[in-house]
């Protein structure tokens, strides 16, 4: 079956101006989640969705970011005035289940993001 | 505040090497670590662990978990190239939703 997709895979903008990263999860999968991961690092978590309700942000890195998801099934990440900090790979998971043993996030391939 | 750290930071084996991957970690009300295997960008899952010594096999993959001594492994035989890749390990509280991720060990399998 579809896994989850990300659009675009790659975006190179210049410092100051604003992007939108979309992530489409698995049908039917509850929760939603948005990592950042630096070169050489592992992933950092962001945010998370159940549904539609935005759960947890606590990971966002300043209120340049942002991320919906309205309908409790796509989702956006959106960084205001980007910065050259803000280059990483972006990437998003989802899940079955909020709660329960079973709630294995699956990942997307990410959006490498390029800050110039 | 929770810790995961992964040793060791990169290895280079031939194939048909056997290889053990550690993941030691600190975290509150532990629910679950994960091992996911990451070639080029998207995380892919491996095996989740909950209970101490039940091993996880998947072919030639296994893991298993020590809840006392904080730590798992991930052990790799007879391997080939294509697992060259970074595997991540992560936890899990267990009242919360995201993961701490360890930051990989880089395996590269020469032929």
């Amino acid at each position: 079956g579809a896994g989850v997709s990300q659009s675009p895979r790659y975006k190179v903008a210049k410092r100051g101006q604003d992007v939108a990263l979309r992530c489409d999860p698995i049908s039917g999968h509850v929760s939603l989640f948005w990592y950042q991961q630096a070169l050489g690092q592992g992933p950092e978590f962001l945010t998370y969705f159940q549904n539609e309700a935005q759960l947890d942000k606590s990971g966002l890195p300043s209120d340049r970011f942002f991320a919906e998801r309205p309908e409790g099934s796509v989702s956006t990440l959106k960084i205001q005035r980007t910065q050259q900090e803000d280059s990483a790979v972006y990437l998003c998971a989802s899940s079955l289940k909020y709660r329960g043993i079973t709630d294995t996030q699956y990942f997307g391939p990410g959006t490498r993001l390029t800050v110039l | 505040e929770d810790k995961v750290v992964q040793s060791p930071l990169s290895l280079v084996v031939h194939e048909g090497d056997t290889v053990t991957l550690n993941c030691s970690y600190e975290v509150t009300n532990f629910r679950s670590l994960l091992w996911y295997k990451q070639e080029k960008k998207a995380p892919t899952f491996l095996f989740m662990l909950t209970s101490s010594g039940i091993e996880k096999k998947s072919g030639r993959l296994s893991s298993i978990l020590d809840k006392k001594e904080l730590f798992s492994i991930l052990n790799i035989t007879a391997t080939q190239t294509g697992d060259s890749a970074v595997y991540l390990c992560a936890v899990k509280r267990e009242y919360g939703n995201k993961l701490v991720f360890g930051a990989g060990t880089i395996l590269r399998v020469k032929s």
